[in-house]
């Protein structure tokens, strides 16, 4: 295991449709964060698993948005009903609370269009 | 609520110039920690350092260098003798142990560093 991936890396959707991301994080790594990135920005907390529980999500995952990780493996995060601001870098990390570094590994994330 | 500030949006150096990256944060924990992540043109966030508040000896990793000083809450990046590898954008972060455990880190707006040959 080389670190994180993540697919599509790059995905173009017409206004008004679903797309679906997913993540597969370290394999040693219990925690699973989702960020989202725009141009000029440093990344953005959407939600964030411990094992398949979801712990935490930022007022900025609205009802659209939806993160499942179902076996405390990979994590899928999906957008219904896309909007043109939904358009952005859509970064996932993944870390560990047993080697309490607590450094997060990134990602080359899934870049959305939406036209 | 934390807050990480990095006021220089973007810095040009000619290639073996020295540069200083700065970042300023904002936490009412006692308990904290600091990162600093690369960014290059493929998009991937680099992991680079990591520092927890009550360590505030400095740190040098080859040309990389980190000043970390608490009286004036800022944990500035140094790299010595930059070469055109090194552009990309930087990014500053800050996680507050009182966040539950989850130590989700606010990031900085990035400072994008372009050096020129």
């Amino acid at each position: 295991d080389t670190g994180v991936s993540q697919d599509p890396r790059h995905k173009i959707t017409k206004r008004g449709q679903n797309v679906t991301f997913r993540c597969d994080p370290i394999s040693e790594h219990n925690r699973l964060y989702w960020y989202r990135q725009t141009l000029g920005q440093g990344p953005e907390f959407l939600t964030y698993f411990q094992n398949e529980a979801q712990l935490e999500k930022s007022r900025l995952l609205s009802d659209r948005f939806s993160a499942e990780r179902p076996k405390g493996s990979f994590s899928t995060l999906e957008i219904q009903r896309t909007e043109q601001g939904d358009s952005a870098m859509y970064l996932c990390a993944s870390s560990s609370d047993v080697i309490f570094t607590n450094e997060q590994f990134f990602g080359p994330g899934t870049r959305l269009t939406v036209l | 609520a934390q807050k990480v500030t990095q006021a220089q949006t973007e810095i040009s150096v000619v290639e073996k110039e020295d540069v200083t990256l700065d970042c300023v944060y904002e936490t009412r924990d006692t308990t904290y920690y600091l990162f600093w992540y690369k960014q290059p043109p493929s998009g991937e966030l680099v992991f680079l350092i990591r520092r927890n508040s009550f360590d505030e000896q400095n740190e040098i990793s080859g040309r990389y260098s980190w000043n970390f000083q608490k009286s004036t809450s800022s944990f500035n990046f140094t790299i010595t003798a930059s070469q055109v590898v090194d552009s990309a954008v930087y990014f500053c972060a800050l996680s507050e142990a009182s966040s539950g455990g989850s130590y989700i880190p606010t990031f900085g707006r990035g400072t994008s560093l372009i050096v020129h040959p």
